[in-house]
């Protein structure tokens, strides 16, 4: 059964601590994505990486971190730095990032993870 | 900084109607488009992708784009309430860049 998972499906965090949020895909794409969603906003973009090993910042990246060690896997790290992270954090995939015409920039979106602080 | 535009709704339509989704985007170099859905509290799903001018067309979906106006639309026929959800338009930067995506626009299908 391919696809994307996020987990945990919810997440809450005390003022203070870091927490991580996991991102898996078995669909064999190259590039990687993770986009912060606000009640009523639209995406944008923390992070994304195009190989494993190599990742590039978004429009919103501080208060993130995250690594790609894997080609299935890009997991993400919200800091203690990041002052407002109470968020639907969604990651996506596509076979590769940026080639125009060519549909494999298609992006597939997983569920997405739902973090609160407390 | 390349933008996609997308009125930000919500748009009301009785059932049955067909409703006509905007965006407009401001890189001249972008190729292609995508339409994604995303209902209340779910992740975007893709509803089709648009690279040439002119129109595309899957079941009750329709994508258009003019890449001389710079703009892109998506019409729903026959519109049903479970289509009532808000809409992505999303487009490439010029480069080896991510997708750029609009904010989305909220629709709804009144029975």
């Amino acid at each position: 059964d391919g696809g994307i998972t996020q987990s945990p499906k919810y997440l809450f965090r005390k003022e203070g601590q870091n927490v991580t949020l996991s991102c898996e895909q078995n669909l064999n794409h190259d590039a990687m994505y993770w986009y912060r969603q606000d009640p009523g906003q639209g995406l944008r973009l923390i992070y994304y990486s195009q190989i494993v090993n190599d990742f590039q910042k978004g429009d919103i990246a501080e208060g993130y971190s995250v690594s790609r060690e894997k080609k299935e896997s890009f997991p993400l790290t919200v800091t203690s730095a990041q002052k407002n992270p109470t968020a639907f954090y969604l990651c996506a995939s596509s076979m590769t990032s940026g080639s125009r015409e060519t549909h494999s920039d298609t992006q597939y979106f997983g569920p997405g993870t739902r973090l609160t602080v407390l | 900084q390349k933008e996609v535009e997308q009125n930000s709704g919500p748009l009301s339509v009785p059932e049955g109607a067909i409703a006509s989704l905007n965006c407009t985007y401001s890189d001249r170099g972008s190729q292609s488009f995508f339409w994604y859905r995303q209902y209340s509290g779910k992740s975007p799903e893709l509803i089709m992708f648009i690279y040439s001018n002119g129109d595309k067309e899957d079941g009750r979906f329709t994508a258009q784009l003019n890449k001389a106006s710079q703009y892109v639309s998506l019409l729903i026929r026959d519109s049903q309430p479970s289509d009532s959800a808000t809409y992505l338009c999303a487009g490439f930067e010029a480069g080896n860049t991510p997708l750029v995506f609009g904010k989305g626009t909220r629709l709804s299908v009144i029975a």
